[in-house]
């Protein structure tokens, strides 16, 4: 059975690195792509980018380009999305997705449960 | 980049048929697939290239996909699919992103 099992809640202060992590189990890690989206409170949905676990590949939304890093650790089937320094309009949940084919990212069958990151000071 | 454009809410009573759209410039041309939401869950995939099933999803939730509007169509409308529905494609125009639409909240009068 496919699961994304993602980390719990996060309460950071501005300023404050994190990183969130999606461990998934039930299939070849590096096989399949990984995406990561953004849901704002109350918001739809975003896009935030893909990583590719074989080569780290990975591809961003222009939108968040710059503000975060996705990674992947094979060892663990472990995928994750970083910031260096945390703003107040980071505060969303957070969800990871693997797609229903393993040669691309255009639809995602599995998500994992999401992740509240609130940043306040 | 490419826009999806949904309308933000969609009432229906329970019984009859729900209809949820998503235009976009030539969206005809493009693989769409919808999302369903309920309040603090993931989203579950309702509806994948245009007009597949997955494993799971009752026959009542249907799509279809022509020139600048795709729809999402979920007959005999019951309570428990009062939730946001939200439509999704892959724009390989621009370096190959993912894009949602704005998302539908769906309530069931």
């Amino acid at each position: 059975e496919v699961e994304l099992v993602q980390s719990g809640a996060e309460v950071k202060n501005p300023g404050e690195s994190l990183r969130i992590s999606c461990k998934t189990s039930g299939y070849s890690f590096t096989n399949y792509w990984i995406a990561w989206v953004r849901q704002m409170p109350g918001k739809g949905l975003e896009w935030v980018g893909v990583i590719d676990p074989n080569d780290s590949d990975t591809r961003y939304s222009p939108s968040f380009r710059g503000q975060v890093t996705i990674s992947a650790d094979k060892s663990t089937s472990t995928a994750y999305l970083q910031w260096s320094s945390l703003k107040a309009s980071d505060t969303a949940i957070y969800y990871c997705a693997r797609p229903e084919d393993n040669n691309d990212y255009r639809v995602f069958v599995y998500w994992g449960q999401g992740t509240l990151v609130t940043v306040s000071s | 980049s490419y826009v999806l454009t949904q309308p933000p809410s969609v009432s229906v009573a329970p019984g009859r048929t729900a209809t949820i759209t998503c235009g976009g410039d030539n969206i005809g041309s493009k693989n769409v697939h919808w999302y369903q939401q309920k309040p603090g869950q993931a989203p579950v995939l309702v509806i994948y290239y245009d007009t597949d099933r997955p494993s799971g999803i009752p026959e009542r939730f249907s799509g279809s996909n022509s020139g600048n509007t795709a729809t999402l169509t979920i007959s005999r409308v019951e309570a428990g699919d009062e939730a946001g529905y939200y439509c999704q494609v892959w724009d390989s125009s621009t370096d190959h992103h993912v894009v949602f639409g704005g998302g539908t909240k769906l309530t069931v009068l």
